[in-house]
């Protein structure tokens, strides 16, 4: 069974505070991924990684940036945590391709900046 | 760019009623389709995904989907919906040759007793 962890379930920062976001992923999987989800927007791409070191930025990735030291490991940085950065954040990882090609979540971070 | 809309934002039906959830994407060439659920409190949960051969597509707890590719449509039914379906439902798609998905913004499902 496949197992995407997050650091944490709930957060709360202030505004200006740099926050880490932790995933790790257990199948040994090529990609993985950064979301935020909000309501009526579904989720919206962040960032995504397809080997160690390697980062392709999403859809939204002002403010964010990210770092993948290692396979199983893939964090999100908010560099200085701004209000509009309150969401939930998923992790998602999935194998290289074919049709086992599909994404597994994590169970989210629920972020408020205040 | 490339989209996904769901037309149905909050669906309220009775147990047994039927569902059909409409998905539809923009993209022209090769896709993957997806249909994922997220139930109250839980993870993003894989209901059913389409690569490629028969279009109608059968998943987990009953649902099914059926692709057709002259309509750019990936909609998601079931025949007869219980309380224990109430969650999100999000459509995704992929075309080949890209790693990440694009979802679209999601259904709320509610499911009267």
């Amino acid at each position: 069974d496949v197992k995407v962890t997050q650091s944490s379930r709930y957060l709360v920062k202030r505004t200006g505070e740099k926050v880490f976001l932790e995933c790790v992923q257990d199948m040994d999987h090529e990609n993985m991924f950064w979301y935020r989800q909000d309501p009526g927007l579904g989720l919206r791409l962040i960032y995504f990684s397809y080997d160690v070191k390697m980062k392709e930025k999403g859809d939204i990735p002002e403010g964010y940036s990210v770092s993948r030291e290692k396979k199983e490991r893939f964090s999100l940085i908010l560099e200085s945590a701004s209000t509009n950065q309150t969401s939930m954040y998923l992790c998602a990882s999935s194998s290289a391709g074919g049709s086992t090609d599909t994404q597994y979540f994590g169970p989210g971070t629920r972020l408020t900046v205040l | 760019a490339q989209s996904v809309s769901q037309h149905n934002h909050h669906v309220i039906l009775s147990e047994a009623a039927s569902l059909e959830l409409g998905c539809n994407y923009s993209y022209g060439g090769t896709v993957n389709l997806f249909w994922y659920v997220q139930y109250p409190g839980q993870h993003l949960q894989l209901l059913l995904k389409y690569f490629s051969g028969d279009p109608l597509v059968k998943g987990i707890k009953g649902f099914e989907a059926e692709f057709i590719k002259s309509k750019f449509s990936f909609n998601l039914r079931k025949p007869s919906v219980q309380w224990s379906d109430t969650a999100e439902y999000f459509c995704a798609v992929k075309p080949t040759g890209r790693r990440a998905l694009t979802f679209g913004s999601g259904t709320r499902l509610q499911v009267q007793p």
